[in-house]
């Protein structure tokens, strides 16, 4: 069981926004702002999408945002595009034994 | 350009040892904090090791479930970073990713990913 939960899938139609959460605790997300979101195509490698909760790297399309509310973290995805279908990976920060944790990864699916 | 390109998996033996490389080019390797992640098999990423610039004392952390088995190195004169890994279990079998932080001295976020190594334990 990942220590960041994520929904196992989500999906939306070409041109629609969705949004993926990733509910952490108090020792985690609730406390730190070391957010970050990974895009994974299937077989390739993964790339940095957000990081800082709401900052995008140079290169990622802004149709990319990031926030957080309490211990949930999310990520937006507007104007919705083929390309978009891939795994989606949340990763925080943790005061733990484990000073990092990773949600287990939600699957867009673009209808 | 940023480049990491991991090396050194292969086929092991429950209970022997492997060591893992991470040779990287296109930035001043000694000003960047590094990072170990793996992806087992149809399963998701899972953090094993952070190290941080020297510059910064160069300090480590680990994932629980490596701890005691596995080192992070970093030889910042040949710009590589090394995972050792001893005791390895069939848990262990995954594709092992390197990465860079932006920071230098804290596990912020895996701003660049290598291409992966795959390291099967199995008898």
């Amino acid at each position: 069981q990942s220590a960041l939960t994520q929904p196992a899938s989500v999906s939306g139609s070409p041109g629609q926004s969705i949004t993926i959460s990733c509910t952490g605790t108090s020792s985690d997300v609730g406390t730190y702002n070391l957010v970050s979101w990974y895009q994974q195509h299937p077989g390739k490698v993964p790339i940095l999408l957000i990081y800082d909760v709401t900052k995008r790297p140079s290169g990622v399309s802004n149709r990319f945002s990031g926030s957080k509310s309490g211990n949930t973290a999310s990520l937006t995805i507007s104007g919705l595009q083929a390309e978009d279908e891939a795994d989606y990976y949340c990763c925080s920060y943790a005061r733990s034994a484990t000073s990092v944790v990773f949600g287990g990864g939600t699957k867009l699916t673009v209808l | 350009e940023v480049q990491l390109v991991d090396s050194g998996g292969g086929l092991v033996q429950p209970g022997r040892s492997l060591r893992l490389s991470c040779t990287a080019s296109g930035f001043t390797f000694g000003d960047f904090a590094m990072s170990w992640v793996r992806q087992a098999p149809g399963k998701g990423l899972e953090w094993v090791a952070f190290i941080g610039s020297k510059g910064y004392g160069g300090g480590t952390e680990y994932a629980a479930s490596v701890k005691d088995r596995f080192t992070i190195s970093r030889d910042d004169s040949k710009s590589i970073a090394y995972l050792q890994m001893n005791s390895l279990t069939t848990e262990d079998t995954a594709v092992y990713y390197c990465t860079r932080h932006t920071s230098a001295w804290y596990v912020d976020n895996f701003h660049n990913w290598g291409q992966g190594t795959l390291v099967i334990v199995s008898s």
